[in-house]
């Protein structure tokens, strides 16, 4: 069975780090897109930062960029999302969700994880 | 940027309903469209990829079309478990994606 299960959310003041982890199996890891999409309180979904499948080439959405770091552990199947600079508008879930197909990056994600809340705030 | 653009924001409806949401972007995406359902504290569900594919497992009740800058999604014969928040998803820029801004479909 394919499942993601995130973790490393908490509460942090501005400024703070964290470090979220997606914790996968029942998938070949490396080969697919995998993503990081978070969802501020009453808000809707927003992209936050994705890398491609069988590469490292990392993308960020610009509210992040320079601010966060995707990165996959190939070791331990495990995708990472180190935010630092944390910001109050940063406050979300934050869920990892698996490309559909491996080839056609279009179809989608397919598989998401439960969520792991980070709230920044002094 | 490319936006998308979805209509309306809140939808009311009954069981056995037909009901139909619309999703606009600012640019040519092709059908690189997909649709999420997503429930009070649940993560997002795919139902739709490239724009008209229905996702194994999903009830047939649901259906996407269109292309280019135009998609709708439909869903007949509304279920009380239909009641939820839907999201259009353009991957013409993937991996950066885009969602639109959501449709709650309440009773």
């Amino acid at each position: 069975e394919v499942y993601l299960l995130e973790s490393g959310g908490g509460l942090v003041q501005p400024g703070g780090s964290l470090r979220l982890s997606c914790t996968t199996s029942g998938f070949i890891f490396n080969k697919f897109g995998m993503a990081w999409v978070r969802q501020a309180p009453g808000k809707g979904l927003e992209w936050v930062s994705g890398i491609r499948g069988g590469g490292d080439n990392a993308h960020y959405a610009d509210s992040v960029k320079g601010r966060f770091t995707i990165s996959r552990d190939k070791t331990k199947d495990i995708l990472h999302l180190q935010m630092d600079s944390l910001r109050v508008e940063d406050t979300a879930v934050y869920y990892c969700a698996k490309d559909h197909n491996l080839l056609f990056y279009y179809y989608g994600m397919d598989v998401w994880g439960q969520g792991t809340t980070v709230t920044v705030s002094s | 940027d490319l936006q998308l653009t979805q209509s309306p924001s809140f939808l009311s409806a009954s069981v056995g309903d037909r009901v139909t949401i619309t999703c606009r972007a600012s640019q040519d995406i092709r059908n690189f469209l997909a649709w999420y359902q997503q429930k009070p504290g649940k993560a997002p569900k795919l139902l739709i990829y490239a724009a008209s594919m229905l996702q194994s497992g999903v009830p047939s009740r649901f259906s996407g079309s269109g292309s280019g800058t135009e998609f709708t999604l439909t869903i007949t014969d509304l279920q009380p478990e239909d009641f939820a928040d839907y999201y259009c998803q353009q991957l013409n820029t993937y991996p950066q994606v885009t969602f639109g801004g959501g449709t709650k479909v309440e009773f």
